[in-house]
């Protein structure tokens, strides 16, 4: 079975500019989860999306905004960017939503973010 | 203050030792305990989950919730250089998971 695949795995862009990041979930998985690891600060929760529903945000600007797809794949989109985007953007799936017994979120390998 | 305080180490051990990982959290609504482990260039594998106070043992990692205490542990017996790795703790409502800053495990020779 084919895990959270992200592309790309690397990107580089300029500060202003806008940055498309894709997740295709595992089979079957309806739920995406979208985090941002920056040095130090660990996983920070950014987006939730279930059934193509933003569900949840983390505390981040609007200009950080996704959707799901009617086949649950999910787009980031981070406009303007800045310097401190720079950072490591994780995918991860699940079955279900967290808290429903099938929840586990897979992760995806991440796509590399550098803003210069 | 941070939700989940996790001491960023790194922490080094000989092969064969017991590890012991630790977090802290203040939020009393987080109803669900998780570790994951991390490769340098690789995204989170789930180690360990559980929902309730105690201790779950799964092969050679046990974890242990205390949620009185706010506090969570993973220990590692018999320690091998493979294990090396960042480990990150992870406590969810039923709407996020909020993680620690991850703890960098080496295991030497």
């Amino acid at each position: 079975e084919a895990g959270v695949t992200q592309s790309p795995t690397h990107l580089i862009k300029t500060r202003g500019q806008q940055a498309t990041l894709r997740c295709s979930p595992i089979s079957g998985h309806t739920s995406v989860y979208w985090y941002q690891q920056a040095l130090g600060l660990g996983l920070q929760f950014l987006l939730w999306y279930d059934e193509g529903e933003e569900r949840n945000r983390g505390n981040f600007p609007p200009r950080f905004s996704g959707r799901q797809f009617p086949n649950y794949s999910s787009e980031l989109n981070v406009n303007a960017l800045e310097l401190e985007d720079s950072a490591l953007y994780l995918c991860a799936s699940s079955l279900a939503p967290t808290g429903s017994g099938t929840d586990t979120q897979y992760f995806g390998p991440g796509t590399r973010l550098t803003v210069l | 203050q941070k939700e989940v305080e996790q001491d960023p180490g790194p922490l080094s051990v000989p092969e064969g030792a017991i590890v012991s990982l630790n977090c802290t959290y203040s939020n009393s609504a987080f109803q669900y305990f998780m570790w994951y482990r991390q490769y340098s260039r690789k995204g989170p594998e789930l180690l360990m989950y559980t929902y309730s106070s105690g201790n779950k043992e799964d092969g050679r990692f046990t974890a242990q919730v205390d949620k009185s205490s706010k506090y969570i542990s993973l220990f590692i017996r018999d320690s091998q250089p493979s294990d090396s790795a960042t480990y990150l703790c992870a406590m969810g409502t039923a709407s996020k998971l909020t993680f620690g800053t991850g703890t960098r495990l080496q295991v030497t020779l």
